[in-house]
């Protein structure tokens, strides 16, 4: 089983959907949690990150449900400048000389893309 | 600009070259990052560099060599790489407490 698996896609949008990626995560011992975005070759850039409470920005929102090891990414009203690979990001953490670091684990990316 | 600079862009080499590829950080961050992304594949992460110690080695092996000489330099060397070792290589920095990570632009390495 894949540490963190994604539906690859590639979903094709109009302008104006709503659209949704799903992402699950196999260790339970996972910290924390994100939404990264890559646009063709491009490094990664945050879009936010996920708690469980469920949090906003914007057209964005990002879910997380620990129980079912699930996360999600909602985005409302697609641009076509949202076309890009969006990665579903988990966090086991590390620890070492008093203090923390990250131990990142990346989903293969869903690929959208939104148009006219 | 992320404050994450890589140096080369693009690099280009033959399996029995000796190269050295740089990231350094302007952030002040307390960590450094590197990662390997394939065609295909995930982001795998490579080497973790916490307070200027290595703390992570994820089975890379011996023909990548990291090197941290401060907190804001990384450096890694490649000899006798092989052409599956071709692949975006991409240096990060975060600062304890926050998780969030910092990604340079990245080295496009293609060894022929």
């Amino acid at each position: 089983r894949k540490e963190v698996e994604q539906d690859p896609g590639p979903f094709n949008v109009p302008e104006g959907a709503t659209v949704a990626f799903n992402c699950t995560y196999s260790n339970s011992a996972s910290q924390s949690f994100f939404w990264y975005r890559q646009d063709c070759r491009k490094e990664p850039k945050l879009l936010m990150s996920v708690y469980s409470s469920g949090n906003e920005d914007g057209r964005f929102t990002a879910q997380l449900n620990r129980a079912s090891q699930y996360i999600s990414l909602l985005i409302r009203d697609s641009k076509l400048s949202d076309s890009a690979t969006y990665l579903c990001v988990v966090n086991l953490g590390g620890w070492a000389g008093g203090t923390s670091y990250g131990k990142l684990t990346f989903g293969q990316g869903t690929i959208l893309t939104v148009h006219p | 600009e992320t404050g994450v600079t890589q140096t080369p862009r693009h690099l280009v080499m033959g399996m029995t070259n000796k190269k050295s590829l740089k990231c350094e950080q302007h952030l002040g961050h307390n960590a450094m990052y590197w990662y390997k992304q394939s065609a295909k594949k995930p982001l795998e992460l490579m080497f973790v560099y916490s307070l200027e110690e290595r703390v992570e080695n994820n089975s890379v092996p011996s023909r990548f060599s990291p090197e941290c000489p401060n907190s804001s330099h990384l450096f890694l060397h490649l000899h006798t790489l092989q052409p599956e070792d071709s692949a975006l290589y991409l240096c990060a920095s975060s600062q304890y407490p926050s998780d969030i990570q910092y990604f340079g632009a990245g080295t496009r390495l293609s060894v022929l």
